[in-house]
């Protein structure tokens, strides 16, 4: 069974770029099929889709935020990372890492999430 | 983008009753590729449903889904303790992926 663990700073100035981590266990993410994605939920709402990476790396993004988004593997670490450039305070959420095993799949597993304050 | 409008926004019931949950889409779902998740406050959501009708693993059977097209709902038959949360529904038919705002399962 996958876990994953999100790591990363729990507070980033406005106008920075927020950084984070998803340490994968029980499993490779390199394994053929699997899709590896970052889901944001501000405090008390409800749960936006941020972006997904294939295990060959490539990606898929949500329109309303590719601009500012990368998300890459490091398949040695058998990590994944989010990079959300030009944060402001709207940025402010629970950040989950969360995987799928196909490009139409369900989120099975889930990290238990991150809080990222965007303030000063 | 498919909207996924969820309803009642809160459901107040009982230990025991029926709870019926309803996700409606703005256009039609890809091969109704629907989930369903459940969230307790300070945990991440929890798979219970994927492609409309099939359980997860570990899902207990009074969790089932339903629906095709535009409309899916999601039934617990007896309203268990433990069952008192937000559950959320997500198409992944198209991108991007998309969740409802969720339906708040209270206790009466």
């Amino acid at each position: 069974q996958l876990q994953l663990q999100e790591s990363g700073p729990g507070l980033v100035k406005p106008s920075e770029t927020l950084s984070l981590t998803c340490t994968v266990s029980g499993g490779s993410i390199s394994s053929s099929g699997y899709y590896w994605g970052w889901i944001r939920q501000p405090p008390g709402k409800g749960l936006e889709w941020i972006g997904s990476i294939y295990y060959s790396g490539s990606m898929y993004y949500n329109p309303s935020l590719k601009s500012r988004v990368t998300i890459s593997l490091d398949t040695p670490k058998n990590q994944f990372s989010l990079k959300l450039s030009s944060v402001i305070a709207a940025d402010t959420a629970i950040y989950y890492c969360a995987s799928e095993y196909s490009s139409s799949s369900e989120f099975d597993y889930w990290g238990q999430g991150i809080l990222v304050t965007v303030s000063s | 983008e498919i909207v996924l409008t969820q309803s009642p926004g809160t459901l107040s019931l009982s230990p025991g009753e029926r709870a019926t949950l309803s996700c409606r889409a703005s256009q039609s779902v890809s091969s109704n590729y629907v989930a369903w998740y459940q969230q307790k406050p300070g945990q991440a959501p929890r798979l219970l449903v994927y492609g409309a009708s099939n359980r997860a693993t570990g899902i207990p059977d009074r969790f089932s889904g339903s629906g095709s097209g535009t409309d899916f709902t999601l039934t617990i038959s007896r309203l268990e303790p433990e069952d008192f949360a937000v559950y959320f529904c997500q198409q992944y038919g198209s991108s991007p992926r998309t969740f409802g705002q969720g339906t708040k399962v209270e206790i009466k």
